[in-house]
């Protein structure tokens, strides 16, 4: 099925650094979300877009919607050990039928050293 | 706790056998999905309901799957015959249905369970 190119694949970053990560895509989105999903869990929506150039902060998270609504990105601040898990992009598209349909990145593995 | 459950968490079975899985979604939720995620990638869509009514279903959902949801409340999927290549987390998801927030286009958020891992051997 159709997926997102989510980039970097994994980070293994020292506690106290900055994470960037970013998702692009062929097709435009009019949502984008973050996600992210700890060891046997489902994923947990971190932060939602809904306007090209929208700059949202959550915490010490921040993510951007992309000019072209291509693409976007994710941003972690002076990481902590509870960092760790798997981060999720998603796009929200309409399909044929008009029914809103969540596509998504490969994800992001995020370990971090205490 | 008034979240999405799934049941069972784990479940290993035999090539051949039929299983089914179990969700029960956010009381208030009337949209309920199914999606399967396999090692390195993100939840493939599935299927999803509005109250009882299965609007929509993903081609990957073959003839030996079936989901179910009669009372528009908790939903069922069931793989038939399971094959090796079934083996996967599958994951449920509740929410509201799209416009409740009010605000045109805002994404009503879907909360997700905490997944059945299926092993097929």
């Amino acid at each position: 099925g159709q997926q997102l190119n989510q980039s970097p694949q994994s980070m293994f970053i020292q506690e106290g650094e900055d994470v960037s990560m970013n998702c692009t895509s062929s097709s435009i989105f009019n949502t984008w979300l973050w996600y992210k999903q700890d060891p046997g869990e489902g994923p947990v929506l971190l932060i939602a877009l809904y306007k090209a150039g929208e700059l949202t902060s959550n915490g010490r998270l921040t993510a951007q919607f992309g000019i072209t609504r291509k693409d976007s990105f994710l941003n972690i601040s002076a990481s902590i050990p509870s960092d760790v898990g798997i981060y999720f992009c998603a796009g929200l598209t309409l399909n044929a039928g008009n029914n809103r349909k969540l596509i998504w990145g490969l994800g992001t593995s995020l370990a971090v050293n205490p | 706790d008034t979240g999405v459950s799934q049941d069972p968490r784990h479940k290993i079975t035999k090539r051949g056998q039929n299983v089914t899985f179990r969700c029960d979604p956010i009381s208030e939720h009337n949209r309920l999905y199914w999606y399967r995620q396999t090692l390195g990638q993100g939840p493939e869509f599935l299927t999803y309901f509005q109250n009882e009514a299965q609007l929509e279903k993903s081609r990957l959902l073959s003839d030996r799957f079936s989901a179910e949801r009669p009372k528009g409340s908790f939903s069922t999927l069931e793989i038939q015959r399971t094959e090796q290549g079934d083996s996967a987390m599958y994951l449920c998801a509740s929410s509201l249905p799209s416009g409740t927030s009010g605000r045109v286009g805002v994404y009503n958020e879907q909360f997700f369970g905490p997944g059945t891992r299926l092993t097929v051997l």
